[in-house]
């Protein structure tokens, strides 16, 4: 109950192309949900993040839709570029006002955009 | 602003030698602080967290322990490394809202 799924594991889009990247999740009290991008040889950076009060939170070319009653929330790169690519986790926390600050990441989408 | 540092940036170390990783973060107090592993192409595991000087929990039983013995100083050690130790380690940090910032991490191979 304390995953997170992500899919695909790999995603090939052309550039100027829509990435879309799912995560879903079954505990209901995750109230934080993150994205991170790395690139290779990196530490993880934050994305952006969405609360489950809002449906959908957008970020320049990036996106987060949230579906509360499905537990799912996906990420959505709008014109896809070669910059863009790089792994993407999701991930989750039930610990949003909380002391830990613990989050559960999903395995990650290596997204290759081509030119 | 915050700065998180890791050091040594990458590490060759023979099997059954000792490990010292460490992580700083600099423009916060009392932070949360974090130590995860990354295998080769595959996802984050967390290792250890820290809420407080001295204050350690280990999420998976292993060859590694972890130590904070200043506010903003955590540090990831090994007594005998296993050839299973080799990865990416990453150290975090947050202070609100689960929101946790990484370093630049540790390349490590154990040969």
């Amino acid at each position: 109950q304390q995953q997170v799924k992500q899919s695909p594991q790999s995603l090939i889009v052309q550039k100027g192309g829509i990435s879309i990247i799912n995560c879903a999740y079954e505990n209901t009290a995750f109230d934080y949900f993150p994205w991170y991008q790395q690139f290779p040889g990196k530490g993880p950076a934050l994305l952006i993040a969405i609360r489950p009060d809002v449906s959908e939170k957008k970020e320049g070319r990036f996106t987060i839709s949230f579906n509360k009653s499905a537990k799912q929330f996906s990420l959505h790169i709008m014109d896809s570029q070669p910059g863009d690519s790089a792994t993407y986790f999701c991930a989750a926390s039930s610990d949003y006002g909380g002391s830990q600050g613990n989050l559960i990441f999903g395995k990650g989408t290596k997204l290759s955009v081509k030119p | 602003s915050q700065t998180i540092h890791q050091w040594p940036a990458t590490l060759v170390q023979p099997v059954g030698s000792p490990l010292s990783l460490e992580c700083t973060v600099e423009g916060t107090s009392n932070p949360n602080l974090y130590w995860y592993r990354q295998a080769a192409g595959r996802g984050l595991q967390l290792l250890f967290y820290s809420v407080g000087i001295g204050q350690i929990s280990s999420e998976v039983p292993q060859n590694l322990s972890a130590s904070r013995p200043q506010d903003r100083q955590f540090i990831l050690s090994s007594k005998k490394l296993l050839l299973s130790d080799s990865g990416f380690y990453l150290c975090a940090w947050s202070v609100y809202f689960a929101t946790q910032y990484f370093g630049p991490g540790t390349r490590l191979t154990v040969l």
